[in-house]
């Protein structure tokens, strides 16, 4: 079964603590992103990678930092510079290839991040 | 700037039709999508449009592109109760790059 999951469903951090989102793909796409979502909000893209080793900015980066160093995975750091960080997180993945809908982008099922 | 607008929200009976609007301000978009959200879960591709196309029809779904208006609509026939959701309009602006824009989403209520 190919797919996005990410985990973990829920999580919770404490004042001070950087936190981790894990992203996982099986569908060999070589672009992957992470969006933050707030409520009655559309998705604003923190940082996406269109290949292996190199990844880029969006339009929300500070506060956050990530890794691409296997094509499957795309974690997500929160660190303690974030001073907002409780919003729905979602990963998502496109083949990256331009035209025949390649730039599709597929979504995982999202982590819920809270603060304590 | 690239954006995307969408009404927040749409109510109708079930069996009724629901018509979904998004407008959007590149004129250079190459594709968009339309994006379903349950209750915490992420979001399911419905349907996209390439930007040369002006219909698409998909079972239940109609999307109608008025690329003069940059206007897009998404028709659900027959809406049911499992309908109910967030739907988000999306664009794959032309401006190089991997970006999509996502609009805030609408939430259609479903009413039996």
């Amino acid at each position: 079964d190919g797919g996005i999951t990410q985990s973990p469903k829920y999580l919770f951090r404490k004042e001070g603590q950087n936190v981790t989102l894990s992203c996982e793909q099986n569908l060999n796409h070589d672009a992957m992103y992470w969006y933050r979502q707030d409520p009655g909000q559309g998705l604003r893209l923190i940082y996406y990678s269109q290949i292996v080793n190199d990844f880029q900015k969006g339009d929300i980066a500070e506060g956050y930092s990530v890794s691409r160093e296997k094509k499957e995975s795309f974690p997500l750091t929160v660190t303690s510079a974030q001073k907002n960080p409780t919003a729905f997180y979602l990963c998502a993945s496109s083949t990256g290839l331009a035209g025949a809908g390649g730039e599709t982008q597929y979504f995982g099922p999202g982590t819920r991040l809270l603060v304590l | 700037g690239e954006d995307v607008e969408q009404s927040l929200f749409l109510s109708v009976r079930e069996g009724d039709s629901s018509v979904i609007n998004c407008t959007y301000t590149d004129s250079s978009s190459t594709y968009l999508y339309w994006y379903k959200q349950e209750p915490g879960a992420g979001l399911q591709l419905l349907t996209y449009i390439f930007s040369n196309m002006d219909m698409k029809q998909d079972q239940r779904l109609t999307v109608l592109l008025n690329k003069k208006d940059k206007h897009l609509s998404l028709r659900i026939a027959d809406t049911q109760t499992g309908d109910s959701a967030i739907y988000f309009c999306a664009e794959k602006a032309n401006t190089g790059g991997f970006k999509t824009i996502f609009g805030a989403g609408t939430r259609l209520f479903v009413k039996a």
